[in-house]
């Protein structure tokens, strides 16, 4: 079956890095492409940008322009995401989320996200 | 950016009701929204996508309708498992943006 597992918590100190992973199984990872979305306790889902799992090529929503780098592993089938210089509104859970093979950017299977907290 | 004005933002009903949940988007985004369901400590997990079309598995009490820039999701016949927050998405363009969840409570 199609799993998406994500890497642990963190917690990290302002101006640290932090690189979550998004491992996939149960299909054939380039065929798919990968978004990643921020969510901050008790609010809403905030879309980050997509990574064209074939290509390499990144697509960042403004927000996540310059601090924030998606990357893959193509061979390990994940996908990764790196954010660099944390501030404490980074402080979030973090999903990857498959894009649905013939609609992209509607998501149809989810990470279980993944823990960032950035505190001094 | 696209708004997406999720109403109502929580919502309590009983077993066996029938509740709706619309969003308003704020400029054309023609049938590219989603509903998504997230139950506390969860991924989200897709619902409808194409403002109307029922995702794999997920029960035909779902339903998903669209008038002008308003789209429901509406599901019949509550049950407990339908307990949980309900996101709507708009993917016509970049970014891609949520509406701000709507908590459904079953009493």
């Amino acid at each position: 079956q199609i799993q998406l597992v994500q890497s642990g918590p963190e917690l990290k100190k302002p101006g640290e890095s932090v690189k979550i992973s998004c491992k996939a199984s149960g299909y054939t990872f380039t065929d798919y492409a990968m978004h990643w979305v921020k969510q901050v306790p008790g609010k809403g889902l905030k879309w980050m940008g997509w990574i064209n799992t074939y290509t390499g090529k990144p697509t960042y929503a403004d927000d996540f322009k310059g601090r924030f780098v998606f990357s893959l592993e193509a061979s390990a089938s994940t996908a990764n995401l790196q954010i660099s210089n944390l501030k404490n509104e980074d402080t979030a859970n973090v999903f990857c989320a498959r894009g649905d093979r013939y609609n992209p950017h509607v998501m149809d299977a989810w990470g279980q996200g993944a823990s960032v907290t950035v505190s001094s | 950016d696209i708004q997406m004005t999720q109403s109502p933002s929580s919502m309590s009903a009983s077993l066996g009701d029938t509740v709706t949940i619309t969003c308003l988007a704020s400029q054309d985004i023609g049938n590219y929204l989603s509903w998504y369901q997230q139950k506390p400590g969860k991924s989200p997990k897709l619902m409808i996508y194409g403002a109307t079309n029922l995702e794999d598995g997920v029960p035909s009490r779902f339903s998903g309708s669209r008038s002008g820039s308003d789209y429901s999701l509406t599901i019949n016949s509550l049950g407990y498992d339908d307990e949980g927050i309900y996101h709507c998405h708009q993917y016509y363009e970049y970014p891609l943006t949520f509406g701000s969840g709507t908590k459904l409570e079953i009493k």
